[in-house]
């Protein structure tokens, strides 16, 4: 019963570097999230994907990229990392238009010096 | 434009008391729904409880009950006999469709619950 799963959970890099963040999802789910978590700003939503090859901008997309090539998988890119990108992200899935509960992955810890 | 508020950034509850975590919306669609997640300090976060806009009852989930007041748009979560287990960072969330369709949930700052032995 993996669920949600983030790869990685621990990250350190350097101002400019790129790296992708992996979420990978057993459910069957269409609906995949990625938000970051902030102190004092609750969650925010990065970018989301309503199913395979489709993908949409959420609150605070700026610095970022996604893609969903494959439905039980959802990447987040960072091209160029920045200091303000040092976050806890979230990766989470859905699966009913009804209730919208989401079902979360771990989160990965993302240090940008 | 959606949008969650909790006003308490942090509460202090004696053991076995029950607690009240306020949270007010803000929303023009007359379809929506409303969650309470918990993030425990390991960092995952947890679905507790749901309440649907039309829903005529509030919601209740074991020792977990919301109190949906949809003229006031709150939608307080109750925690009857606290737990140590308990202390955690409590989120509101309301669920809206986006252009595709789909539900998106947009979350509030949160409230850290601490209880006290």
């Amino acid at each position: 019963n993996a669920g949600v799963t983030q790869t990685p959970k621990f990250r350190v890099l350097k101002t400019g570097q790129s790296m992708t963040l992996l979420c990978a999802q057993d459910m069957n789910h269409e609906y995949m999230y990625w938000y970051r978590q902030d102190p004092g700003m609750g969650l925010r939503l990065i970018h989301y994907s309503v199913g395979e090859g489709t993908t949409a901008k959420g609150e605070v997309p700026d610095g970022y990229n996604v893609s969903r090539l494959k439905k039980q998988n959802f990447l987040l890119g960072l091209e160029s990392a920045a200091p303000s990108q040092t976050s806890v992200y979230f990766c989470a899935s859905s699966y009913s238009q009804d209730t919208g509960e989401l079902f979360f992955g771990e989160g990965s810890r993302l240090t940008v010096l | 434009a959606q949008k969650i508020t909790q006003t308490q950034p942090g509460m202090f509850v004696q053991e076995k008391e029950a607690v009240t975590l306020d949270c007010t919306y803000d929303t023009s669609d007359p379809s929506y729904g409303l969650f309470w997640y918990k993030q425990p300090s390991s960092g995952e976060m947890i679905f507790l409880i749901y309440q649907g806009s039309y829903d005529q009852q509030n919601a209740t989930e074991g020792r977990y009950s919301l109190n949906f007041q949809k003229a006031r748009k709150s939608a307080n979560l109750v925690i009857s006999a606290s737990q140590l287990g308990d202390s955690a960072m409590y989120f509101c969330a309301m669920s809206y469709l986006s252009n595709f369709g789909n539900e998106k949930l947009t979350f509030g700052t949160g409230t850290r619950l601490t209880i006290i032995p």
